[in-house]
């Protein structure tokens, strides 16, 4: 069975203070790993994909990248608008959309 | 392009009875499948709908079903209600393309709370 862990579970930053978001996976054959934002009481917002080791997308503050274990989100210099709950996800090996998620990381960044 | 749509936002309801929750996919995606979310569980995977069938289903009682129309419009509904059913519930739409796996979007959300 797929296993998605993300690690810390919560994360204070002072704005400015760069970090790393971990997100380890244990799949049978990865198609590919998926990051969302999602803030409260909303649905998430899909941010990244990656389908391959060595493989690497930023977007404004964010940096995702993958290795064959694990996935790294770095934030770079955040803002308070960074404030978030950032979640990875993996689908499943065979056809089919049922995305395994880790628990979420929540961040907040402070100014 | 519209989002992905959920009706309603918020419902509350009593123990024992049914709701309906019911999601519009982004227009040209045709797989929508369905999470549930808690502080405790976080979010699991409900079932998948594809060409109005259920593709995939996740480990949840019989309580849950759904089902996808011809517009690929979803429905999912829960029967006899318990206590432990308050959630978000989410929807999500994806583009399938032959095997290509392709991103889901997630809407809004509903809000269900069971006293």
């Amino acid at each position: 069975e797929d296993q998605v862990t993300q690690s810390p579970e919560a994360l204070r930053l002072q704005e400015g203070e760069s970090s790393s978001l971990n997100c380890s996976y244990t799949v049978s054959g990865l198609r590919g790993l998926f990051w969302y934002r999602q803030d409260p009481g909303k649905g998430p917002e899909f941010l990244f994909t990656l389908y391959s080791a060595g493989e690497e997308k930023e977007k404004e503050r964010l940096k995702a990248t993958l290795t064959k274990k694990e996935s790294f989100l770095h934030i770079t210099a955040p803002k308070p608008e960074d404030s978030a709950t950032y979640l990875c996800a993996v689908p499943p090996k065979a056809a089919g959309n049922k995305l395994t998620f880790g628990g979420g990381t929540r961040v907040l960044v402070k100014p | 392009k519209a989002g992905v749509t959920q009706t309603p936002r918020y419902l509350i309801k009593t123990r024992g009875q049914q709701v309906t929750l019911s999601c519009s996919p982004i227009s040209g995606h045709r797989s929508v499948s369905w999470y549930q979310q808690t502080p405790g569980q976080g979010l699991q995977f409900l079932f998948e709908y594809f060409s109005e069938t259920q593709r995939n289903k996740g480990n949840f009682p019989g309580r849950f079903s759904g089902r996808q129309f011809s517009n690929s419009r979803s429905e999912m509904n829960v029967s006899t209600l318990e206590l432990g059913d308050s959630a978000l519930y989410l929807c999500a739409s994806s583009l399938v393309v032959g095997s290509s796996y392709n991103e889901q979007f997630f809407g809004p959300g509903t809000r269900l709370t069971v006293l």
